[in-house]
């Protein structure tokens, strides 16, 4: 999975706590994304990073917050998880926003 | 509104078999096409991808089309092998200043013996 981990793999929670899935990657990648891929649909970027502290919503934002401190980690967060924030959760990376993006191995995230 | 379309949604071939998987898109400004494969319980894993001006590229048994006229692209795999079983996803991204790309739903293909 070009050099990208996702903790947790596996996740329960209740509704109404707070999630941070944590992204790693050691290609030294500029661009780094969130998605959500949920059964019907195609995945769905949630934010995406340019770089150290820079950060871009997309088209499936609200609920979510991201911080990039360093290149190598792009966190997720789920500031008060909800039931349809139940789905898988792809990171993945990129050298530039055109190019091939590399997809982790993915977050399962059930919200009771 | 940009869209990307793909069909079949799901198709059972026999191993050794050839098999053609369609995607539709609306999109524009048109950047690239990119195909996807993923397999189940992992993230996708990029097979090709085609900017404007190309109509073919191959990566060993995938060949993928574009025709940019008609905004359609195929993903034809050949002599297939239970290996190929998985989900073919379709993405295009748009020409823009930032980042704009749409994932198609994929294609759920499975391959028997």
């Amino acid at each position: 999975d070009a050099g990208i981990t996702q903790s947790p793999r596996h996740k329960v929670t209740e509704t109404g706590t707070p999630v941070t899935l944590r992204c790693h990657q050691t290609e030294n990648h500029r661009y780094m994304y969130w998605y959500r891929q949920d059964p019907g649909h195609g995945l769905r970027l949630i934010h995406y990073s340019y770089g150290v502290k820079d950060t871009d919503k997309g088209e499936v934002s609200d609920g979510y917050s991201v911080s990039r401190s360093k290149t190598e980690d792009f966190l997720l967060t789920l500031e008060s998880a909800t039931s349809s924030q139940t789905s898988v959760y792809f990171c993945a990376i990129s050298t530039t926003i055109q190019e091939t993006q590399y997809f982790g191995p993915g977050t399962r995230l059930l919200v009771l | 509104k940009n869209q990307v379309e793909q069909s079949p949604q799901s198709l059972i071939i026999l191993e050794g078999k050839n098999c053609t998987l369609q995607c539709n898109y609306t999109v524009s400004p048109f950047s690239n096409l990119r195909w996807y494969k993923q397999d189940t319980g992992r993230g996708p894993v990029s097979l090709t991808i085609m900017t404007f001006s190309e109509n073919t590229k191959s990566n060993g048994r995938y060949t993928a089309t574009l025709d940019a006229d008609t905004k359609q692209s195929s993903l034809h795999i050949t002599a297939s092998q239970l290996s190929d079983s998985a989900s073919y996803i379709c993405v295009v991204s748009l020409n823009t200043g930032g980042f704009k790309t749409i994932f198609g739903a994929g294609t759920r293909l499975f391959v028997k013996a």
